[in-house]
């Protein structure tokens, strides 16, 4: 059966730095992409990056791109989201899935299969 | 880059009743499609991948059309537990890039 278990809910102040983490089982860690998803309270989802554990390949949003920092680590099968100062405005839930990548007869598609719990993250002073 | 806009953003509906939800990519390139429902308080689930393929466990009331640029999720039947966020999703090139709508929360009438 395949899991995603994430860390738990953290409490920070701003400027403080926090690493979350989802481990993976029940599948080949390496051969698939993970990702990192955010949801804000009362917004909707928005993709901030994946990893190949592979090879430690990397992309993200644009938009995240800079502001964290998504690792892993294949011998415990686990991925990691990291942020070096943390913001008010990060406050949110944050989600890792899996990223199953399916051959089409005319292309390739990717779509999140499975999910970690959630990890809420409050930053405040 | 892709932006897949969903229609309505939200929706009143009665139990027993026929649901659509739209999503329209910015441009032309997004072959497949998939769709995600959340609850309050939980993670995302799969219902449906590539357009129209029900991920296995998901009951048949839920339906995925479309090409192209416009896509659509159907629920045949409202249930009770489906009262929830609806997402659409896309990732159709390499590296992936994952694109999401913004969500059309379905409520109860």
């Amino acid at each position: 059966e395949v899991q995603l278990v994430q860390s738990g809910a953290e409490v920070k102040k701003p400027g403080e730095s926090l690493k979350i983490s989802c481990e993976a089982s029940g599948y080949g860690f390496t051969n698939y992409w993970i990702g990192w998803v955010r949801r804000v309270p009362g917004k909707g989802l928005e993709w901030m990056g994946i990893i190949y554990p592979d090879d430690f390949d990397t992309n993200y949003n644009p938009s995240f791109q800079g502001q964290v920092t998504i690792s892993a680590d294949k011998s415990i099968s686990t991925a990691y989201l990291q942020w070096s100062s943390l913001k008010a405005s990060d406050t949110a839930n944050y989600y890792c899935a899996r990223l199953l990548k399916q051959y089409m007869e005319t292309g390739v598609t990717y779509f999140f299969d499975y999910w970690g719990q959630g990890t809420l993250v409050t930053v405040s002073s | 880059d892709i932006q897949m806009t969903q229609s309505p953003s939200s929706v009143s509906a009665s139990v027993g009743d026929r649901v659509t939800i739209t999503c329209r990519a910015s441009q032309g390139t997004s072959s497949w499609l998939a769709w995600l429902q959340q609850k309050p308080g939980k993670a995302p689930k799969l219902l449906i991948y590539a357009t129209s393929s029900l991920q296995s466990g998901v009951p048949s009331r839920f339906s995925g059309s479309g090409s192209g640029t416009d896509f659509t999720l159907t629920i045949s039947s409202l249930q009770p537990e489906d009262f929830a966020t609806y997402y659409c999703q896309q990732a159709n090139s390499f590296p992936p890039v994952i694109t999401f709508g913004q969500g059309t929360r379905l409520e109860i009438k």
